[in-house]
């Protein structure tokens, strides 16, 4: 079974914070995915890596980076938290070839 | 730049109905996704739709597309409990499997 894990569950920050979320995957997938969910605007999609060391920017890639220093790792680094970051964070990643992306169990910030 | 609509954003049904969730996207989409998922869990796959005409079914879920309209319908036949859910559907896949999702519907089925 494939199996991406999310470093925490809940987390609460503050203002200005530098916050970092981990994902990790264990099926060797080159693709990995960060999302944020808000109710009524669906999943949208933050940075995505095809590759180590590579990223491309999704939808709304402001106020985010990201690092990918190995393949099973997948990095979201908040610089300074905003009260707008707060939202569930999701992370996804798929295997080249397929078209399944498997998806994390997610991250609820809250940025105080 | 692709956009995914769903409606309804509520549905609230009564076991043994049908009904069906409508996805719209803006541009053209090679492949179309749905998703499934419950109140505090993550998204599940349910079904992958790869050409126009395109069904597939899993239990009392039906899923088609139809390229020419843009438009990929949920069909849900005698509806239980267990499918209270919140359903997504995603256009794109084919740039390293990026998605654009839609705003999801939140399905409630009451006895």
């Amino acid at each position: 079974d494939v199996k991406v894990t999310q470093s925490s569950r809940y987390l609460v920050k503050r203002t200005g914070e530098k916050v970092f979320l981990e994902c990790v995957q264990d099926m060797d997938h080159e693709n990995m995915f960060w999302y944020r969910q808000d109710p009524g605007l669906g999943l949208r999609l933050i940075y995505f890596s095809y590759d180590v060391k590579m990223k491309e920017k999704g939808d709304i890639p402001e106020g985010y980076s990201v690092s990918r220093e190995k393949k099973e790792r997948f990095s979201l680094i908040l610089e300074s938290a905003s009260t707008n970051q707060t939202s569930m964070y999701l992370c996804a990643s798929r295997p080249t070839g397929q078209e399944t992306q498997y998806f994390g169990p997610g991250t609820r910030l809250l940025v105080l | 730049e692709l956009k995914v609509e769903q409606n309804p954003l509520f549905l609230s049904m009564q076991e043994g109905k049908n009904y069906t969730i409508y996805c719209n996207y803006s541009t053209t989409s090679d492949r179309l996704y749905w998703y499934r998922q419950d109140p505090g869990k993550s998204l599940e796959s349910l079904f992958v739709l790869l050409s126009n005409g395109a069904v597939k079914q899993e239990g009392r879920l039906m899923a088609s597309l139809d390229t020419k309209a843009r438009l990929s319908t949920l069909h849900i036949t005698a509806a239980v409990h267990d499918l209270s859910a919140t359903y997504f559907c995603a256009g794109g896949g084919t740039s390293y499997g990026k998605l654009t999702f839609g705003q999801g519907t939140i399905l409630t089925v009451h006895p």
